[in-house]
Order: C-alpha cells, then structure tokens, then sequence
C-alpha cells in the first residue's frame, strides 16, 4: 500500500528564514508520481510541483526547491527566505503512474501547517 | 485558462437532509476525481470517472452515490447527511495519461448542522 509520512505537523518561522518541509513515502510501484500542494486559509489546493520517480533531479523555481532522493524514499521541500504568504499547510501526495483509463489517485500526507511570522 | 468549476462554493444542510454537489471539468478532460477533506485532515480520496464510467472507488460511504454525465461534468449526492459530513469537498480533472498530473477545483465547503 502507498504511504505518505510528513512527520512534521506544525512549524513556526520568522520571515527571511529558510524552511524545508520533510516528506518520506512508501510504495511498491517503480513508476509513480510525487506532488507537493499548497493549501492557504481560503481553502483550495494549490499544485507546486509533480515529479516522476525517473527524475531525480533537484529543481528550483523561485524561492522554493525539492530534493528528491529515491534512495531515502524522500521528497523534500525548501523554501528559502520564507515570506508571510507563504504561510498555509503543505501537503506531499503520491500516486501510481497508471495506463490510460485508470485512477490516479493521489494518496495525501497529513499536511505540514507552516506559519510565517513577520 | 479554464480551470476545474465547483458549486456551490459553500452549502449547509440539516442533519437527514440530501446534498448534490456538482464539478465541471476542464474542456476535453475526460477523468475526474472526487476528494473529501475534514477539518484539519488531508484530502482522501473517494471515487472517479473516466470517460463517463467509475474508474477507482475509495472510502466513499453508501449514502454517497456519484456519476459522471454526457457533457463530461460530475455530481456528488449525499443522502441522509451526518455531522460528520461536514467537510470540503474537492473535484479535480485530467487527462488520463500516464503521470499528467490533475488541476483541483476550489472545493465546495459542506456544512451540516
């Protein structure tokens, strides 16, 4: 069964400080996808980044990085030079890489509320 | 761009009472997913569609039916509503190739009281 751990519940920061957001996964499946969502106070699911587990190569876009190390089952997330609106709950996701016509459900962490203080 | 359409945006229903929420997927997507999220939870996922016919099942309660109709848009109904329904409901569409990744509405917030 697909497993997703963010052992982190809650974390508090002061602006301009750097955050990396830990998710550690479990799967049987030598194709699958990993994903890191957004979710501020208004509620919606913000996508951040989908990476297959063929791809490991770290990628950075703005202030946010991933690391992603398929040895340690691990994808983790920086922000760097953390604002406040940065401050929402992330959750790390999973799925299988199906054939077309199947589900891709994606199988969520608990989330990681991260809150940004100015 | 077209994004993924929930309604209603937030809904409060009487325990007992019937719920119908309503997705319209991305044009020319043809799978769409269905996702409950209680308070302080992460989203689970509880059914979808692909090309108008359940493609996954998930932990979807039996008084909970959906399907997916001709103009490819979704309906959730919820029969015999509880407090513990009360949750945010998500939609989200794709295209059902191997990892293209989905786009989630907005959520429809449902309230039972």
């Amino acid at each position: 069964a697909q497993k997703v751990t963010q052992a982190q519940t809650e974390i508090s920061v002061v602006e301009k400080e750097d955050v990396t957001l830990d998710c550690v996964y479990e799967t049987r499946d030598t194709t699958y996808y990993l994903f890191w969502y957004k979710q501020p106070p208004s509620g919606e699911l913000v996508f951040l980044i989908r990476r297959n587990s063929f791809d490991e190569q770290n990628e950075i876009s703005g202030r946010y990085s991933w690391n992603f190390q398929k040895s340690t089952s691990s994808f983790n997330f920086t922000i760097t030079a953390s604002q406040v609106v940065d401050s929402a709950v992330y959750f790390c996701a999973l799925s299988e890489a199906l054939m077309q016509g199947g589900s891709e459900k994606l199988v969520f962490g608990k989330g990681m509320k991260l809150t940004v203080n100015p | 761009a077209a994004g993924v359409i929930q309604s209603p945006r937030h809904l409060i229903k009487e325990k007992r009472e019937t719920a119908t929420l309503k997705c319209y997927p991305i044009p020319r997507h043809d799978t769409v997913y269905w996702y409950q999220q209680g308070p302080g939870q992460d989203p689970q996922f509880l059914i979808s569609f692909y090309e108008k016919m359940q493609s996954d099942k998930g932990s979807i309660p039996d008084r909970f039916s959906a399907q997916q109709f001709s103009d490819y848009h979704s309906e959730l109904n919820m029969s015999s509503l509880e407090l513990g329904d009360s949750a945010l409901y998500f939609c989200a569409s794709s295209l059902s190739r191997v990892g293209y990744g989905y786009t989630f509405g907005s959520g429809t917030r449902l309230t039972v009281v």
